[in-house]
């Protein structure tokens, strides 16, 4: 399966506890995107690198989020000190630069990790 | 960016042709517009995209009228895996790469 892939694809923590997921991308694609969706909602925009770079963040990932692709091929995306808000299914997209032509690049979604803080 | 309206949800018969359409009145001259699929407990899947007049794949059918204000996103003889959430975007991209989702429409497809 040469698609993108998230782990864990679920996890339950406790209040105040630090959490990690992963994203590996389409081998291939230099952007890495991550979103958040709560129930009933469209994704959200969270923040989203080219190659190593981050280069947006939404206004929605507080100073307890933090993202990193430190080679630019898989990310990680660590929330600190989570709060029961937090609860919701974290999702990581990939797309090649100048894929779209003149529209926008096609983002290839991984299957998510849900997150639920008790 | 343009804001999008869509209908909530839509039920429909298999085998019977699905329109869905989405109004973005302030859409502006470099956007595109383009739609996305979701299934329960999967990421969003590109469906089609499009600038004006009509675009066609495989799968679906994208209408755009000449003033771009709406689009109709147009799903042939559906079948029950159809089901799912479709979310039409609107974006400029060469202004922004981040994809900003509505609540999308809720298509119900029956036996």
């Amino acid at each position: 399966d040469t698609g993108v892939s998230q782990d864990p694809r679920h996890k339950i923590t406790k209040r105040g506890q630090n959490v990690t997921f992963r994203c590996d991308p389409i081998s291939e694609h230099n952007r890495l995107y991550w979103y958040r969706q709560t129930l009933g909602q469209g994704p959200e925009f969270l923040t989203y690198f080219q190659n190593e770079a981050q280069l947006e963040k939404s206004r929605l990932l507080s100073d307890r989020f933090s993202a990193e692709r430190p080679k630019g091929s898989f990310s990680t995306l660590e929330i600190q000190r989570t709060e029961q808000g937090d609860s919701a299914m974290y999702l990581c997209a990939s797309s090649l630069i100048g894929s779209g032509g003149y529209g926008a690049d096609t983002q290839y979604f991984g299957p998510g990790t849900r997150l639920t803080v008790l | 960016l343009a804001k999008t309206t869509q209908p909530i949800s839509m039920d429909s018969y298999e085998g019977q042709e699905v329109n869905i359409t989405c109004s973005h009145n302030n859409i502006a001259t470099n956007d595109y517009i383009t739609w996305y699929q979701q299934f329960p407990s999967q990421g969003p899947r590109f469906i089609i995209q499009g600038y004006k007049t009509k675009v066609t794949n495989e799968v679906a059918s994208l209408f755009i009228p000449a003033d771009r204000k709406s689009s109709t996103l147009s799903l042939p003889r559906v079948s029950l895996s159809d089901t799912a959430v479709y979310y039409c975007l609107v974006g400029d991209p060469l202004n922004t790469d981040k994809l900003i989702f509505g609540t999308g429409t809720r298509l119900q497809v029956f036996p």
